[in-house]
């Protein structure tokens, strides 16, 4: 079956620097989340979408900003890079509209390493 | 607002003896809960999840949780660990009515299965 498709897998930038990473998510699938984990840290929710446009957001920085294209794939773009930033990125699909029992599938990850 | 609490941040078993991993929730209304295993450098894995219908909910690989409204808990068990079960486990809380289904995450519990 499909899954959450991210790219890239790792990606390394300069400080500075910018960086978009890439979620394509499960095939009707009309929501997307995504979150950030630190080093030994839980995940935390940067934004979503639902039907390409924001529906919540969370901790997610002035720097970054995301959206959700026609196809329903996101795009989440990262500009003055700092190391902190450093983390794993998750993005996460589901079906949004009155459906209760619907779960969230999770993408592989990008690894983003800021030096 | 919902919170999840992990009570454990480590535990260590043996191999063949069962698994307690313990998740507190706390929530406004009735919530979907969920645990998520993932280990090291890979993503996040749906265990098992709970929305409303039977509270004993098997997951896959021999875990189980109990939903317990009156405990506001949900923790997870594994009659007999094994080697490969040694991983990061979270446990997350979501609304279950709307369109915005983010995770509020616990903050893991690391389990360790020596041989």
């Amino acid at each position: 079956a499909a899954g959450v498709i991210q790219s890239p897998r790792h990606l390394i930038k300069e400080k500075r620097e910018t960086a978009t990473l890439k979620c394509y998510p499960i095939p009707r699938h009309d929501t997307v989340y995504w979150y950030q984990q630190g080093p030994g840290q839980d995940p935390q929710f940067l934004i979503s979408f639902y039907e390409k446009m924001q529906s919540d957001k969370g901790s997610i920085p002035d720097r970054f900003s995301a959206q959700q294209f026609s196809d329903y794939h996101s795009e989440l773009n990262m500009s003055s890079l700092e190391l902190g930033d450093s983390a794993l990125y998750f993005c996460a699909s589901s079906l949004g509209a009155g459906r209760w029992n619907t779960e969230a599938f999770f993408g592989q990850g990008t690894r983003l390493t800021v030096v | 607002a919902q919170s999840v609490t992990q009570l454990d941040s480590h535990v260590s078993v043996s191999e063949g003896t069962p698994v307690l991993l313990r998740c507190n929730y706390s929530s406004s209304y009735s919530p979907s809960l969920f645990w998520y295993v993932q280990h090291p450098n890979k993503g996040l894995q749906l265990l098992l999840k709970y929305t409303s219908a039977a509270t004993l909910v098997k997951g896959i690989n021999g875990f189980e949780a109990e939903f317990k409204k009156s405990e506001t808990s949900f923790h997870l068990t594994k009659p007999s660990a094994h080697m490969s079960d040694a991983a990061e486990y979270f446990c997350a809380v979501s609304p279950r009515a709307g369109n915005n289904r983010k995770l509020i995450w616990g903050l893991g519990t690391s389990l360790a299965v020596n041989p």
